[in-house]
């Protein structure tokens, strides 16, 4: 079974500044999805940033990185300067692709990310 | 992006009743539907996934009788909780795969808060 780990349970950094989320993951299978997911205190589930793990290059989506690092299985997420509104639970999640698409998500326990201003 | 609502967002029982809560998509048509749970400063875990017109696949661990899940249509899958007790109290979120969507993303809903007097 896949499992997912995330070893900051919280992170905070300075406005502006720039701050990387760890997530380690594990599992047999080659072909499978990687995203990190924001949770405010709203409870409302947002996409951040998602990898595709037969893809080398790195997804980029404005301020959000990601060093993907398949044979380390390492999936950490960069925030670039850092701004108040990032600041959030942020979630490491696995997904299997079995190209039926009814897999679901393993999660990691989350990083709380503090911005201080 | 696509839209998914869940109803009620937030409810109040007494031990021993059932509950339901749906999920809707609201601007696309969800083949698959997945059910989550997440208890308070934990992680979200995957309870089931809703097959329209065919039965959930429960993960190991979810009792079946307990959460009933029925997915009647392409736009609409409800989770019941039967013989509802205390420590069924959580936040339970759903999420939906857009079949036409790229990256195999899975949009959720706002989450429902149950708790049990």
């Amino acid at each position: 079974a896949q499992t997912v780990t995330q070893s900051q349970p919280e992170m905070s950094v300075q406005e502006a500044e720039t701050v990387t989320l760890s997530c380690t993951y594990d599992t047999s299978e080659s072909d499978y999805y990687l995203f990190w997911y924001k949770q405010p205190p709203s409870r409302q589930m947002i996409l951040v940033i998602r990898q595709e793990a037969y893809k080398q290059q790195n997804a980029t989506e404005n301020r959000f990185s990601v060093n993907f690092q398949k044979a380390a299985k390492s999936f950490s997420l960069k925030i670039s300067d850092s701004q108040l509104g990032d600041a959030a639970m942020y979630f490491c999640a696995y997904k299997l692709n079995s190209g039926g698409g009814a897999d679901g998500l393993t999660f990691g326990k989350g990083t709380h990310l503090i911005i201080q201003p | 992006g696509a839209v998914v609502s869940q109803h009620p967002s937030r409810v109040i029982c007494k031990s021993g009743t059932s509950v339901k809560i749906e999920c809707r998509s609201l601007d696309f048509q969800a083949t698959t539907m997945f059910w989550y749970r997440q208890f308070p400063k934990q992680s979200l875990m995957l309870m089931a996934t809703s097959n329209e017109g065919s039965k959930a696949t429960y993960e190991q661990g979810v009792e079946k009788d307990k959460f009933l899940i029925n997915h009647a249509s392409l736009t609409l899958s409800t989770l019941t909780v039967t013989s509802a007790h205390p420590e069924d109290s959580s936040f339970y979120i759903c999420s939906a795969r857009d079949p036409g969507g790229a990256g195999d993303e899975q949009f959720f809903g706002p989450g429902t808060r149950l708790t049990v007097l």
